[in-house]
């Protein structure tokens, strides 16, 4: 199984930062790689996928990037609406998630 | 519009059994890989069960031999069959329809959700 990790578990930040989180995986999932944003009490919500490709409709502040075991979410900055939690997601070999990093307001 | 909408759940007492359903309305269930992913209270995502186009279906060992996952293309209905049911089984369990119809990809939409409780 590829294990995902994501750092931090929390990120407090201000409207307008720029804020980046890492995912670094046990075993490299290729370009397999997706990013979702939850807001509380709601489903998941696909931002990226395939590394660096922007769902439709997701603005263009969300970006991802990365290779090999380690790859960026990063907003370049931040809205109010932007305040969720994030979860990195390998699909190389079936589904596992990171365990969530918490955006909130600092 | 591609929409999912899940029903079934409840408070289930250990040792029982549930089932889950998914309605899918704005494409057919039957031409992508369709999964359920499950959220304990508090904690992050778990893939619980796919089934592919194909017909195939994979477990990761959390459920394996005790949930059953499959559709109704007439219905255009997806299911999830939760026997044996475990306290840690309590969970948002959510069905999500990959973006792809081949090899697994991202989930582009994603039901509601329903709590299952397992308690006694």
């Amino acid at each position: 199984d590829i294990q995902m990790t994501q750092s931090p578990s929390t990120v407090s930040a201000s409207v307008g930062d720029r804020v980046t989180i890492t995912c670094r995986a046990s075993q490299s999932p290729s370009t397999w790689l997706a990013w979702y944003q939850q807001k509380p009490g709601k489903a998941p919500k696909l931002l990226i996928y395939k590394v660096s490709s922007l769902e439709s409709g997701v603005p263009s502040r969300f970006s991802g990037s990365g290779s090999g075991t380690e790859f960026t979410l990063t907003i370049s900055s931040l809205q109010p609406d932007d305040f969720a939690a994030y979860y990195c997601q390998q699909y190389y070999s079936y589904w596992t998630f990171g365990q969530g990093t918490k955006v909130e307001i600092k | 519009e591609v929409q999912l909408v899940e029903s079934g759940g409840g408070l289930i007492q250990p040792g029982g059994s549930l089932r889950l359903s998914c309605a899918a309305s704005g494409f057919t269930v039957s031409s992508n890989s369709m999964t359920w992913v499950r959220q304990a209270p508090g904690k992050g995502l778990e893939w619980v069960s796919v089934i592919y186009s194909g017909g195939s279906t994979y477990y990761p060992d959390s459920v394996k031999g005790r949930f059953i996952i499959s559709r109704d293309n007439s219905k255009n209905t997806l299911y999830l069959q939760m026997n044996n049911l475990r306290a840690e089984d309590t969970a948002v369990y959510y069905c999500a329809r990959d973006r792809n119809s081949g090899p697994p990809g991202a989930f582009d939409y994603w039901g509601q959700g329903i709590l299952v409780t397992v308690s006694s």
